[in-house]
C-alpha cells in the first residue's frame, strides 16, 4: 500500500495567524496531486490538481507547493480565518494502478 | 447542477439486513469510486470502477460488493452487514477512468452515515 503521511495531525491556531502543511508520498511513479478541504459535516472539495516539479497554485489565502522530486507538497493559509477550520487531504497518484490513497488528513482549528 | 448524489444521507440497520446505498453522477465521468471514513484513519477505498462493467477492489473491500451497469450508478451493497461496518461512507467520481484521473480533482456525494447494530 502506498505511504502518504501529513503533518501535523492537528493544529490550533489563531485568527489571523498563517500556518502550513505538509504531505509527503513516494516519488517514484508520481504524476499529480490532489488536495481537498472537508469541513465537519460536509464533503470533501477539490482544492488544488497539481502535476509538475515546482507547480505553486493559490487560491485566494490557500496556496500550495510541489516537490516531485523528493515527493513533498506544502499548504499555506495566511491569516487563518476561522472559516479556514477544517480537514486538508491530500491524494498523490501514480502512474500503474488505479487505487486512490489519501493522507489520513490536517485538521486545522482556527480560533476567533 | 454537475453533482454526486448519494442516497440514504443517514441509515440505521440491523446486523445481517442487506442494504444498498446509492450513488448517481450527471457529470459522465467514468471513474466512480466508493470510500469509508472512521476516525483517526482518513478516507479508505473501498471498490472503483474505471468504467461501465469494470470495477475492482480497493484496499477495505471486505463485505462490500458493488456493480457499474451504467455509467452514472454505482450502488454499494451490503450482503450481512455487521457493526464493523459502521461508518461515514462517501462516492466520488473522476471524469477519466484511465491512469490521467490524476489530473482532475474528484466530485464527491454528500456522505451517508450508516450504523449498524
Amino acid at each position: 500500500i502506498l505511504n502518504v503521511e501529513q503533518s501535523p495531525q492537528s493544529l490550533h491556531v489563531q485568527e489571523g495567524d498563517s500556518t502550513n502543511f505538509t504531505c509527503s508520498f513516494p516519488s517514484s511513479n508520481f504524476y499529480a496531486l490532489h488536495w481537498y478541504r472537508w469541513e465537519t459535516a460536509k464533503s470533501p472539495e477539490a482544492l488544488f490538481v497539481m502535476t509538475l516539479n515546482g507547480d505553486e497554485k493559490k487560491k485566494g489565502r490557500i496556496s500550495a507547493t510541489l516537490n516531485t522530486k523528493e515527493g513533498y507538497s506544502y499548504l499555506y493559509i495566511k491569516g487563518s480565518q476561522p472559516e479556514d477550520s477544517a480537514t486538508y487531504l491530500c491524494a498523490p497518484h501514480h502512474t500503474g494502478g488505479f487505487k486512490t490513497i489519501f493522507g489520513a488528513g490536517t485538521r486545522l482549528f482556527v480560533k476567533a | 447542477e454537475a453533482q454526486v448524489t448519494q442516497n440514504p444521507r443517514y441509515l440505521i440497520t440491523v446486523t445481517g439486513k442487506k442494504l444498498t446505498v446509492t450513488c448517481s453522477q450527471n457529470m459522465n465521468h467514468e471513474y466512480m469510486s466508493w470510500y469509508r471514513q472512521d476516525p483517526g484513519l482518513g478516507l479508505r477505498q473501498i471498490y472503483y470502477s474505471m468504467n461501465v462493467e469494470v470495477t475492482d477492489k480497493g484496499d477495505v473491500p471486505e463485505g462490500y460488493k458493488v456493480s457499474r451497469k451504467e455509467k452514472r450508478n454505482f450502488p454499494l451493497i451490503l450482503e450481512s452487514p455487521s457493526p464493523n461496518q459502521t461508518s461515514l461512507y462517501f462516492c466520488a467520481s473522476s471524469p477519466t477512468g484511465t491512469e490521467g484521473r490524476g489530473n482532475y480533482g474528484y466530485t464527491f456525494g454528500s456522505g451517508t452515515r450508516l450504523t449498524v447494530v
